[in-house]
């Protein structure tokens, strides 16, 4: 699976849009972005993912490069339940049955002040 | 949605003992979990692959016979943590994927192990 690079830390004032980069260049046309997030002293928490259009949900919005070599994530207004490290994962989605694991890098530690 | 479920939350035990951690898909069945540990300050690292009714698959440098993982059924995988020492406190988490929809997987809210 390709691997990814994000900052390690970034800040958002609460109520603005937080906006966290992801580069994967050596991402495969096959491969997923995926997002997950993880607050403090609990597991991790599905986002939202994408292959290589721009993807919504209720939670945030996925930007994907034309050339995927990079991506957003968009939380449109920031709360300060929102503070996490939020992980980007590259992976090829494996058929229902098989479970692809994930790998986790190191992550953005995200901290939305008031 | 999915629920995973992970009992007990948190754990203390003394050395040399062992401390069994289950991991519960609540709502569907999980033919494959994993199992992450996760050092404070660091990410999730991935320790194995648990499969219903077949051997874990380990990540290279976790040792198998310290970590026992059983997976008896399509809900439950048991990670049992033997000979426990201090430098095997951590946060043990797993998670499950579902059989159906876009390979997400669901994780539980993770069980702390401190060993005295």
């Amino acid at each position: 699976d390709a691997k990814t690079t994000q900052p390690t830390s970034m800040d958002c004032a609460e109520g603005r849009a937080a906006n966290l980069p992801c580069n994967h260049s050596t991402i495969s046309g096959n491969e997923y972005v995926y997002w997950y997030r993880q607050i403090h002293s609990q597991g991790p928490q599905y986002i939202i993912h994408g292959l290589k259009n721009n993807e919504t949900n209720e939670m945030a919005s996925l930007i994907i490069t034309e050339d995927r070599k990079s991506s957003t994530l968009i939380l449109p207004h920031a709360t300060l339940r929102d503070t996490a490290v939020y992980y980007c994962i590259v992976r090829v989605a494996r058929g229902h049955n098989q479970g692809g694991k994930l790998i986790f890098g190191q992550g953005t530690e995200l901290s939305v002040k008031p | 949605g999915a629920v995973v479920s992970q009992h007990p939350s948190r754990v203390i035990c003394k050395s040399g003992t062992s401390v069994k951690i289950e991991c519960r898909s609540l709502d569907f069945q999980a033919t494959t979990m994993f199992w992450y540990r996760q050092f404070p300050k660091q990410s999730l690292m991935l320790m194995a692959t648990s499969n219903e009714g077949s051997k874990a698959t380990y990540e290279q440098g976790v040792e198998k016979d310290k970590f026992l993982i059983n997976h008896a059924s399509l809900t439950l995988s048991t990670l049992t943590v033997t000979s426990a020492h201090p430098e095997d406190s951590s946060f043990y988490i797993c998670s499950a994927s579902t059989l159906t929809g876009a390979n997400v997987l669901t994780f539980g809210a993770g069980s702390r192990l401190t060993v005295l």
